[in-house]
């Protein structure tokens, strides 16, 4: 079973506005830590966000977002004010385990493109 | 944030031969390195993971024999794909982890490897 989903495998969006990239998972660990990664053709893994189970309050850094629904398990990345450079492949992740053995899975992500 | 390098960035090989691939943490020191793959346009396969001065921790359906993984110090591991044969082909990417953070990992920025 899938424990990371994306279930979109595209998307558009005008420049400078705002979008939402879905993510769901699933997982009986009361621990958990939840990721968005940007990828670029360059194939280089960009750390953007990061949201903790235990985390009360949605993680933000800059332009990015993650909305929280702990009891839908959903962890969507919200990019405000898009720009041409974010067009490029994103994957949300979960770090799952025991600490000290901590596995880390990936979704299937969703290639973005920003249009002017 | 921490700089994880790896070398080479691109190699072409002819099937039958090995290939090493380093990963190092250049600015700080990595108990817990893992080791990913990744076909074109799919997400990232955990490999491996690997921890300093002990056997690496191998994935379901990753043969440990043909992917040796090495991490004799604390800023390096190595993976060796051992006669490569052309479904070999695809993108590696390590990332390490910092002792004292565990919420998240450092991505080096892969390698791609073509059998020929």
């Amino acid at each position: 079973a899938q424990k990371i989903t994306q279930t979109q495998p595209g998307m558009f969006v005008q420049e400078k506005e705002a979008v939402t990239l879905d993510c769901t998972y699933d997982t009986s660990d009361p621990s958990y830590g939840l990721f968005w990664y940007k990828q670029p053709s360059s194939g280089e893994m960009i750390f953007l966000i990061y949201q903790g189970s235990y985390d009360q309050q949605n993680a933000t850094e800059g332009r990015y977002s993650l909305n929280f629904q702990k009891a839908r398990k959903s962890a969507n990345l919200v990019i405000s004010a898009s720009q041409l450079g974010d067009s490029a492949m994103y994957f949300c992740a979960m770090r799952e385990g025991p600490s000290g053995t901590y596995k880390y899975i990936f979704g299937t992500g969703t290639r973005l493109k920003v249009l002017a | 944030g921490a700089v994880v390098s790896q070398h080479p960035s691109r190699v072409i090989c002819k099937s039958g031969t090995s290939v090493k691939i380093e990963c190092r943490s250049l600015d700080f020191q990595a108990t817990t390195m893992f080791w990913y793959r990744q076909f074109p346009k799919q997400s990232l396969m955990l490999m491996a993971t690997s921890n300093e001065g002990s056997k690496a921790t191998y994935e379901q359906g990753v043969e440990k024999d043909k992917f040796l993984i090495n991490h004799a110090s604390l800023t390096l591991s190595t993976l060796t794909v051992t006669s490569a044969h052309p479904e070999d082909s695809s993108f590696y990417i390590c990332s390490a982890r910092e002792p004292h953070r565990q919420e998240t990992q450092y991505f080096g920025p892969g390698t791609r490897l073509l059998v020929l």
